[in-house]
């Protein structure tokens, strides 16, 4: 039972663009969203979150949308860099933050 | 390097030994979480601990794994008679849980290699 849905398995876009990563969720207790970046034979970096009585938070070049009627969420960088190139997960908590359900990962890569 | 630690970094075992993964969790942090990550799949929640006790480990395989985190020292995740379906890497991650924000920060994790 995926809670957590990345569809996209990859997404390869030019430096100075934008890139948008999408997370689907089912689960209507979820109440705490995160990113990750990982990088082959590391552990995953977290990179920005959103609470759900948010639709959008900033930092820097990552912006993470939330659309809670439709149960999505989105994460774009801007403009995107080749070292932004790496897996990105999607996460999500329940409102005790107990555990983390991550999506399968979308991978990016950034071309210069 | 206040981040956090894990140990071994690769640990081979062959089939029936014992594997046992080192946590030290961020400075500050008291809540530590044992994550799996199969090849080409996500992260799975295993178990969350806090000193001496386990709050949830409804991730956690009914036999053979078992996990603590003692007063003084480390988190160890156990994994005993080990089967190749074991191989993948282990994550752990530490959270301080203050403020209302869960986040939580990772290790750079044990890959286990079961021959």
């Amino acid at each position: 039972d995926q809670q957590v849905k990345q569809n996209s398995p990859s997404l390869s876009v030019q430096e100075g663009r934008i890139s948008i990563l999408n997370c689907d969720y089912t689960n209507s207790m979820f109440d705490y969203f995160l990113w990750y970046k990982k990088y082959p034979a590391e552990g995953p970096t977290f990179l920005i979150s959103i609470s759900s009585i948010k639709d959008k938070n900033e930092d820097g070049r990552f912006t993470v949308f939330l659309n809670k009627s439709a149960k999505h969420l989105s994460l774009h960088i801007v403009p995107s860099q080749p070292g932004d190139s790496a897996v990105y997960f999607c996460a999500a908590s329940d409102p005790y933050g107990n555990k983390l359900v991550f999506g399968a990962g979308t991978i990016l890569r950034v071309k210069s | 390097n206040a981040g956090v630690m894990q140990n071994p970094r690769h640990l081979v075992r062959r089939r029936g030994q014992e594997a046992r993964l080192r946590c030290s969790p961020m400075k500050g942090h008291s809540h530590v979480y044992w994550y799996r990550q199969l090849p080409e799949e996500g992260l799975k929640f295993m178990v969350y601990l806090q000193k001496e006790n386990i709050i949830d480990e409804s991730g956690m395989p009914k036999e053979r794994f078992s996990a603590e985190f003692p007063k003084e020292g480390p988190s160890i995740l156990r994994i005993q008679q080990v089967v190749r379906g074991d191989s993948a890497a282990y994550f752990c991650a530490s959270s301080s849980r203050q403020g209302g924000f869960y986040e939580q920060y990772f290790g750079p994790g044990t890959r286990l290699t079961v021959t």
